[in-house]
């Protein structure tokens, strides 16, 4: 069975702090994706990142596949209030399959 | 990237009642998925829909229980049926062109069973 950890499950920092969020897994992914949720709405895809070790940057964002393709990073520099939400990873699997991880929500304060 | 429509938005159901949502979608898709999100956590996958086969469903998730109806490459519905308050959660459902893609959700049905 599949399962990916998030960590943290709560975060609350200051606006302009910096921070990263863990997906972690024993399994292995062929590909890891990084959604954000907010309130009311469905999750809505930030990357898809596909190689071991691969780095992708968006913004203030800064994702990170790990070489074995069983955990990825997520960092924000600088957060705003604006980046307040639900994140969450999700590893996909067989040609259409996806599996969630456990979320991480960020408060960011003004 | 597709857009889908999905309602309700949310609802309040008496308990052993049932609730149909639907997604709309605009433009055609072959798989369609249906999730459930319970308060303050992750998704979880119930079944995939193609258009013209039955769905497959996820362990611990039954037909009789959570009967979908895929009739074209564009529509989808999810019954939630006999609801009990443990039924309570967001339901999404969502389109997407492989794992390495990603995928485009609806805006989800909250749902409070009473």
């Amino acid at each position: 069975t599949q399962l990916l950890k998030q960590s943290p499950q709560f975060l609350s920092i200051q606006e302009g702090e910096n921070l990263t969020v863990y997906c972690n897994s024993s399994s292995v992914f062929s590909s890891l994706q990084w959604y954000r949720q907010e309130p009311g709405e469905g999750p809505v895809l930030l990357v898809t990142v596909v190689t071991g070790g691969e780095v992708k940057k968006l913004k203030r964002l800064t994702f990170q596949f790990g070489d074995a393709r069983k955990d990825s990073s997520l960092h924000i520099t600088a957060a705003q209030p604006g980046d307040t939400g639900l994140y969450l990873c999700a590893g996909g699997y067989g040609a259409n399959n996806l599996f969630f991880g456990t979320g991480t929500r960020l408060t960011v304060i003004p | 990237s597709a857009v889908i429509s999905q309602k309700p938005s949310r609802d309040i159901c008496q308990r052993g009642t049932s609730l149909t949502i639907q997604c709309q979608v605009d433009s055609q898709v072959t798989m369609m998925f249906w999730y459930r999100q319970q308060p303050g956590q992750s998704l979880t996958l119930i079944a995939t829909a193609n258009q013209g086969s039955e769905a497959t469903y996820e362990s611990g998730f039954v037909i009789d229980k959570f009967p979908i109806s895929r009739p074209n490459l564009t529509f989808s519905t999810l019954t939630v049926s006999n609801m009990s308050p443990e039924d309570s959660s967001i339901y999404l459902c969502s389109v997407g062109t492989g794992g390495n893609y990603g995928y485009t959700f609806g805006s989800g049905t909250r749902l409070t069973v009473v």
